[in-house]
């Protein structure tokens, strides 16, 4: 079956403009999330959805990072004012639902590019 | 503060042998564990997890060791090949609805 999608693949803007980068999860899983991955790191936790919900914010950077996520399947982050920091691969995963034990697959990410 | 780091940011093996990667956690409530692997360009796929209950784990070519005293995980690449080169990511978990803290990475080379 299909897998986590994510569109665009590259994105690359000049710094104060905003963009959205877009989620679709597998289908039927019901917790989706977001991670961050800075060239040659880890990945950091920004948000995870269960349903339409998000629990869990407390890894978004800033009030310029927002996400959200209608009718329990696509999720959208968009990012406000981008600043050269902001540049990484925006991973998104997502599983059964939320919490242990449940696999996060994930996509192939967003590679985001400020200028 | 929280943190899943890793000992070696990179190995490099031949082709056939062993291969072990480990993973340091500070959290001690962390009850549940993953490794990933990441090729170039794609994103992580889970290898094999572990819960905190249990100390050893196995798959195919792969085993999982926990060490809750030392706090201490590793993973096993057994006859290592070439389409095993990639990062390997470490990650725990500690029932915050599935959110996952990644260790930094360590990249895999195989040399055939």
């Amino acid at each position: 079956g299909a897998g986590v999608s994510q569109s665009p693949s590259n994105k690359v803007t000049e710094k104060g403009k905003d963009v959205e980068l877009r989620c679709d999860p597998i289908s039927g899983h019901t917790a989706l999330y977001w991670y961050r991955q800075s060239l040659g790191q880890g990945l950091e936790f920004l948000i995870y959805f269960q349903g339409n919900s998000a629990p869990d914010k407390s890894g978004l950077p800033s009030d310029r990072f927002s996400a959200e996520r209608t009718g329990g399947s696509v999720s959208t982050l968009t990012i406000q004012r981008t600043q050269q920091e902001d540049s990484a691969v925006y991973l998104c995963a997502s599983s059964w639902t939320s919490g242990m034990n449940n696999e996060q697959f994930f996509g192939p990410g967003t590679r985001l590019t400020v200028l | 503060g929280e943190s899943v780091g890793l000992h070696l940011p990179t190995l490099s093996v031949q082709e056939g042998d062993n291969s072990i990667i480990n993973c340091a956690y500070s959290n001690s409530a962390s009850d549940y564990f993953i490794w990933y692997k990441q090729e170039s360009g794609k994103g992580p796929q889970f290898i094999i997890d572990i819960r905190s209950n249990m100390d050893k784990r196995q798959g195919q070519r792969v085993t999982v060791l926990l060490n809750k005293t030392v706090k201490h995980l590793s993973l096993q690449i057994a006859a290592t090949q070439p389409g095993d080169s990639a990062v390997y990511f470490c990650a725990e978990n500690y029932n915050q609805g599935g959110k996952l803290i990644f260790g930094q990475g360590t990249e895999l080379s195989v040399k055939p």
